[in-house]
């Protein structure tokens, strides 16, 4: 599977700051990944599909302008929370799809962010 | 109704034991299917793909019945370091998708 990486592992911030988090696909070139939340107790839900050299897919719900998605090369997106507030306290995921397109696409996970707003 | 349901849990099982969990999905149009694992605090891990035909990988068994929209995982000779969240995960779409999960089942593996 993909080895993922992701900056930082945890962030306590206060209410009202960015906050930037880094995705990194180690050993394949990846032209999507994608970005997942998961609150306490509840299952991963899908925020937006980030395309290397184009405008991110956001999932309906989530707020473009507060969750600013840029892939600007094919081992790197990132995933700016804007003006944080403690309601956007949860665990941001990243993910790539398996490095040989196959009808399964497989996913595999960078090690996540646990964001932490006061 | 949900779009990927499991029962939670948290099962309670004796090492050695086989346990199944199952799971519905509701998007009739889904072609890839999944049994991620998450460890608490941790991100999810790949166990498997689900085959139209099932497949097996060691002590591990998925089948799906895309009739009845339903996918199952067996865990035969369960040791302790199996406890973890299962994951039911399904792509309902080809190409590049995002990934729909189901909230998980807890598993428990008692000495």
């Amino acid at each position: 599977g993909a080895v993922v990486s992701q900056h930082p592992s945890w962030v306590i911030c206060k209410s009202g700051t960015s906050v930037k988090i880094e995705c990194r696909s180690l050993d394949f070139q990846a032209t999507t990944m994608f970005w997942y939340r998961q609150f306490p107790k509840q299952s991963l839900m899908l925020m937006a599909t980030s395309n290397e050299g184009s405008k991110a897919t956001y999932e309906q719900g989530v707020e473009k302008d507060k969750f600013l998605i840029n892939h600007a090369s094919l081992t790197l997106s990132t995933l700016t929370v804007t003006s944080a507030h403690p309601e956007d306290s949860s665990f941001y995921i990243c993910s790539v799809q398996a490095a040989v397109p196959s009808s399964y696409n497989e996913q595999f996970f960078g090690p996540g962010t646990r964001l932490t707003v006061l | 109704r949900k779009e990927v349901e499991q029962d939670p849990g948290p099962f309670n099982v004796p090492e050695g034991a086989t346990v199944a969990f199952n799971c519905t999905y509701s998007n009739s149009a889904s072609q890839s299917f999944f049994w991620y694992r998450q460890d608490c605090r941790k991100e999810p891990k790949l166990l498997m793909s689900v085959y139209s035909s099932g497949n097996e990988d060691g002590r591990f068994t998925a089948q799906l019945n895309r009739a009845s929209q339903y996918i199952s995982l067996l865990i035969r000779d369960s040791k302790l370091s199996d406890s973890a969240t299962y994951l039911c995960v399904v792509n309902s779409g080809g190409g590049a998708d995002g990934l729909t999960f189901g909230k998980g089942t807890h598993l428990i593996i008692q000495p």
